[in-house]
Protein backbone atom coordinates (compact mmCIF):
# COMPACT_ATOMS: atom_id res chain seq x y z
CA UNK A 1 0.00 0.00 0.00
CA UNK A 2 1.48 3.21 -0.66
CA UNK A 3 -0.56 5.37 1.96
CA UNK A 4 -1.21 8.69 1.08
CA UNK A 5 0.74 9.87 -2.03
CA UNK A 6 1.26 13.86 -2.94
CA UNK A 7 2.52 15.45 -6.27
CA UNK A 8 4.55 17.13 -7.03
CA UNK A 9 7.31 17.40 -4.86
CA UNK A 10 8.68 20.62 -5.69
CA UNK A 11 6.75 23.41 -7.62
CA UNK A 12 8.11 27.01 -8.60
CA UNK A 13 4.86 29.24 -9.45
CA UNK A 14 5.39 32.80 -10.76
CA UNK A 15 2.76 34.92 -9.11
CA UNK A 16 -0.58 34.87 -10.30
CA UNK A 17 -0.07 31.39 -12.10
CA UNK A 18 -2.35 28.94 -10.99
CA UNK A 19 -2.24 24.92 -10.10
CA UNK A 20 -3.26 21.75 -8.66
CA UNK A 21 -1.67 19.62 -5.94
CA UNK A 22 -2.73 16.53 -5.77
CA UNK A 23 -3.28 13.91 -2.90
CA UNK A 24 -4.45 10.22 -3.13
CA UNK A 25 -4.85 7.64 -0.78
CA UNK A 26 -5.51 3.81 -0.79
CA UNK A 27 -6.63 3.88 3.10
CA UNK A 28 -9.74 3.44 2.26
CA UNK A 29 -10.24 6.57 4.83
CA UNK A 30 -13.22 8.85 4.51
CA UNK A 31 -11.42 12.13 6.42
CA UNK A 32 -9.20 14.00 4.12
CA UNK A 33 -7.08 17.33 5.47
CA UNK A 34 -4.91 19.78 3.95
CA UNK A 35 -2.44 21.81 5.98
CA UNK A 36 0.29 24.37 5.46
CA UNK A 37 3.42 24.83 7.04
CA UNK A 38 5.56 27.58 7.05
CA UNK A 39 9.14 27.82 8.60
CA UNK A 40 9.17 27.87 12.55
CA UNK A 41 5.46 27.47 12.47
CA UNK A 42 3.00 24.96 13.20
CA UNK A 43 0.71 23.53 10.87
CA UNK A 44 -2.38 25.34 9.68
CA UNK A 45 -5.53 23.86 8.65
CA UNK A 46 -6.85 24.71 4.98
CA UNK A 47 -9.57 22.35 4.45
CA UNK A 48 -10.96 18.80 4.89
CA UNK A 49 -12.99 16.31 4.06
CA UNK A 50 -15.20 14.22 5.88
CA UNK A 51 -16.40 12.05 2.86
CA UNK A 52 -16.72 12.40 -1.33
CA UNK A 53 -18.73 15.27 -1.95
CA UNK A 54 -18.13 17.13 1.35
CA UNK A 55 -15.80 19.63 1.70
CA UNK A 56 -15.35 22.33 4.50
CA UNK A 57 -13.02 25.60 5.14
CA UNK A 58 -10.40 25.47 7.60
CA UNK A 59 -8.57 28.04 9.12
CA UNK A 60 -6.41 29.46 6.36
CA UNK A 61 -9.11 29.08 2.87
CA UNK A 62 -8.45 31.90 1.48
CA UNK A 63 -6.50 31.56 -1.76
CA UNK A 64 -7.22 27.76 -2.27
CA UNK A 65 -10.09 25.48 -3.15
CA UNK A 66 -10.39 21.85 -2.75
CA UNK A 67 -13.20 19.02 -4.55
CA UNK A 68 -14.07 15.30 -3.11
CA UNK A 69 -15.26 13.73 -6.05
CA UNK A 70 -13.90 10.12 -4.81
CA UNK A 71 -13.13 8.47 -1.56
CA UNK A 72 -9.48 8.33 -2.95
CA UNK A 73 -8.27 11.76 -4.15
CA UNK A 74 -8.80 15.68 -2.63
CA UNK A 75 -7.00 17.91 -5.21
CA UNK A 76 -6.21 21.61 -3.43
CA UNK A 77 -6.56 24.23 -6.33
CA UNK A 78 -3.98 27.77 -5.93
CA UNK A 79 -6.08 29.93 -8.06
CA UNK A 80 -4.24 33.91 -8.95
CA UNK A 81 -0.43 32.18 -6.85
CA UNK A 82 0.76 34.81 -4.83
CA UNK A 83 4.05 35.12 -2.60
CA UNK A 84 2.25 34.48 0.76
CA UNK A 85 1.34 31.36 -0.48
CA UNK A 86 5.19 29.78 -0.74
CA UNK A 87 4.59 27.29 2.16
CA UNK A 88 5.09 23.09 2.47
CA UNK A 89 1.50 21.84 1.80
CA UNK A 90 0.61 18.34 3.49
CA UNK A 91 -2.22 16.16 2.82
CA UNK A 92 -3.36 14.05 5.80
CA UNK A 93 -5.86 11.41 5.84
CA UNK A 94 -7.70 9.88 9.11
CA UNK A 95 -10.35 6.93 9.59
CA UNK A 96 -12.59 9.40 11.63
CA UNK A 97 -13.26 10.91 14.65
CA UNK A 98 -10.74 12.71 17.26
CA UNK A 99 -9.66 9.25 18.44
CA UNK A 100 -7.81 8.46 15.38
CA UNK A 101 -4.31 9.32 14.35
CA UNK A 102 -3.72 10.88 10.93
CA UNK A 103 -1.33 10.22 8.16
CA UNK A 104 0.54 12.60 6.21
CA UNK A 105 1.45 12.19 2.68
CA UNK A 106 5.22 13.83 2.18
CA UNK A 107 4.53 16.92 1.14
CA UNK A 108 4.60 19.64 -1.79
CA UNK A 109 7.49 22.49 -1.19
CA UNK A 110 5.96 25.11 -2.89
CA UNK A 111 7.74 28.89 -3.97
CA UNK A 112 5.44 31.60 -5.44
CA UNK A 113 8.57 34.37 -7.00
CA UNK B 1 -8.98 31.93 20.95
CA UNK B 2 -6.94 29.32 20.16
CA UNK B 3 -3.23 28.64 21.62
CA UNK B 4 -0.75 26.11 21.93
CA UNK B 5 2.56 27.17 23.95
CA UNK B 6 5.79 24.58 23.06
CA UNK B 7 9.04 25.39 24.01
CA UNK B 8 10.99 26.44 20.57
CA UNK B 9 14.32 24.56 20.85
CA UNK B 10 15.79 22.01 23.29
CA UNK B 11 19.17 20.52 23.83
CA UNK B 12 19.60 17.22 25.36
CA UNK B 13 22.24 14.39 25.73
CA UNK B 14 22.28 11.04 23.98
CA UNK B 15 21.67 8.41 26.31
CA UNK B 16 19.55 10.94 28.98
CA UNK B 17 15.45 12.02 29.56
CA UNK B 18 13.72 14.81 27.76
CA UNK B 19 10.81 16.29 28.71
CA UNK B 20 9.04 18.09 26.31
CA UNK B 21 5.96 20.64 27.83
CA UNK B 22 2.56 22.00 26.10
CA UNK B 23 -0.20 24.08 27.38
CA UNK B 24 -2.83 24.87 25.88
CA UNK B 25 -5.85 26.97 25.99
CA UNK B 26 -8.81 25.79 22.92
CA UNK B 27 -12.78 26.51 22.82
CA UNK B 28 -12.74 22.63 22.74
CA UNK B 29 -10.77 19.75 23.80
CA UNK B 30 -11.38 16.53 22.51
CA UNK B 31 -7.99 14.92 23.25
CA UNK B 32 -4.52 15.92 22.39
CA UNK B 33 -1.65 14.36 20.37
CA UNK B 34 1.48 13.82 19.93
CA UNK B 35 3.30 13.88 16.60
CA UNK B 36 7.27 13.91 15.90
CA UNK B 37 8.64 15.33 12.55
CA UNK B 38 12.06 15.25 11.07
CA UNK B 39 13.67 17.85 8.85
CA UNK B 40 12.29 17.85 5.96
CA UNK B 41 10.10 14.82 6.24
CA UNK B 42 6.01 14.23 6.93
CA UNK B 43 4.83 14.62 10.73
CA UNK B 44 4.43 10.86 12.15
CA UNK B 45 2.51 9.94 15.12
CA UNK B 46 3.41 9.23 18.42
CA UNK B 47 0.90 9.29 21.00
CA UNK B 48 -2.91 10.32 21.64
CA UNK B 49 -4.58 10.90 25.54
CA UNK B 50 -7.88 12.10 25.97
CA UNK B 51 -7.99 10.86 29.95
CA UNK B 52 -5.98 12.88 32.36
CA UNK B 53 -2.71 10.14 33.34
CA UNK B 54 0.46 9.13 31.55
CA UNK B 55 0.59 6.89 28.64
CA UNK B 56 3.64 4.51 28.24
CA UNK B 57 4.90 3.50 24.79
CA UNK B 58 8.04 2.09 24.88
CA UNK B 59 11.22 4.78 25.47
CA UNK B 60 8.52 7.59 24.68
CA UNK B 61 5.58 8.57 27.34
CA UNK B 62 2.87 11.38 27.16
CA UNK B 63 0.95 12.81 29.89
CA UNK B 64 -2.23 15.00 29.95
CA UNK B 65 -3.48 17.10 33.13
CA UNK B 66 -7.21 18.59 30.99
CA UNK B 67 -8.05 20.90 34.18
CA UNK B 68 -4.31 22.73 34.11
CA UNK B 69 -4.60 23.02 30.08
CA UNK B 70 -1.27 20.83 30.08
CA UNK B 71 0.78 17.94 28.36
CA UNK B 72 4.16 16.67 28.18
CA UNK B 73 5.98 14.21 26.49
CA UNK B 74 8.85 12.08 28.24
CA UNK B 75 11.36 10.77 25.44
CA UNK B 76 14.13 8.49 27.66
CA UNK B 77 17.04 6.92 26.58
CA UNK B 78 17.63 9.48 24.16
CA UNK B 79 18.96 8.30 20.80
CA UNK B 80 20.36 10.48 18.04
CA UNK B 81 18.06 9.66 15.37
CA UNK B 82 15.45 11.38 18.36
CA UNK B 83 16.73 14.90 17.10
CA UNK B 84 13.38 16.30 15.31
CA UNK B 85 10.56 19.06 16.13
CA UNK B 86 7.88 17.84 18.14
CA UNK B 87 4.80 18.71 17.66
CA UNK B 88 1.60 19.43 20.17
CA UNK B 89 -1.80 19.38 18.63
CA UNK B 90 -5.31 20.01 20.73
CA UNK B 91 -8.33 18.17 18.71
CA UNK B 92 -10.75 20.94 18.60
CA UNK B 93 -13.85 18.89 19.21
CA UNK B 94 -16.99 17.29 17.08
CA UNK B 95 -16.72 14.44 15.32
CA UNK B 96 -14.67 16.44 12.21
CA UNK B 97 -11.02 15.94 13.84
CA UNK B 98 -9.47 19.21 13.48
CA UNK B 99 -6.42 19.47 14.60
CA UNK B 100 -4.89 22.91 16.14
CA UNK B 101 -1.24 22.41 16.26
CA UNK B 102 1.73 24.12 18.41
CA UNK B 103 4.70 25.72 16.53
CA UNK B 104 6.42 22.33 17.66
CA UNK B 105 9.42 22.04 19.81
CA UNK B 106 13.02 21.45 17.94
CA UNK B 107 14.72 18.73 20.16
CA UNK B 108 18.96 18.30 19.14
CA UNK B 109 20.49 15.45 20.51
CA UNK B 110 23.86 15.43 21.16
CA UNK B 111 26.70 12.90 21.60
Amino acid sequence: NAGVTQTPKFRILKIGQSMTLQCAQDMNHNYMYWYRQDPGMGLKLIYYSVGAGITDKGEVPNGYNVSRSTTEDFPLRLELAAPSQTSVYFCATSKGGSVYEQYFGPGTRLTVT
Amino acid sequence: GQNIDQPTEMTATEGAIVQINCTYQTSGFNGLFWYQQHAGEAPTFLSYNVLDGLEEKGRFSSFLSRSKGYSYLLLKELQMKDSASYLCAVVEGGATNKLIFGTGTLLAVQP
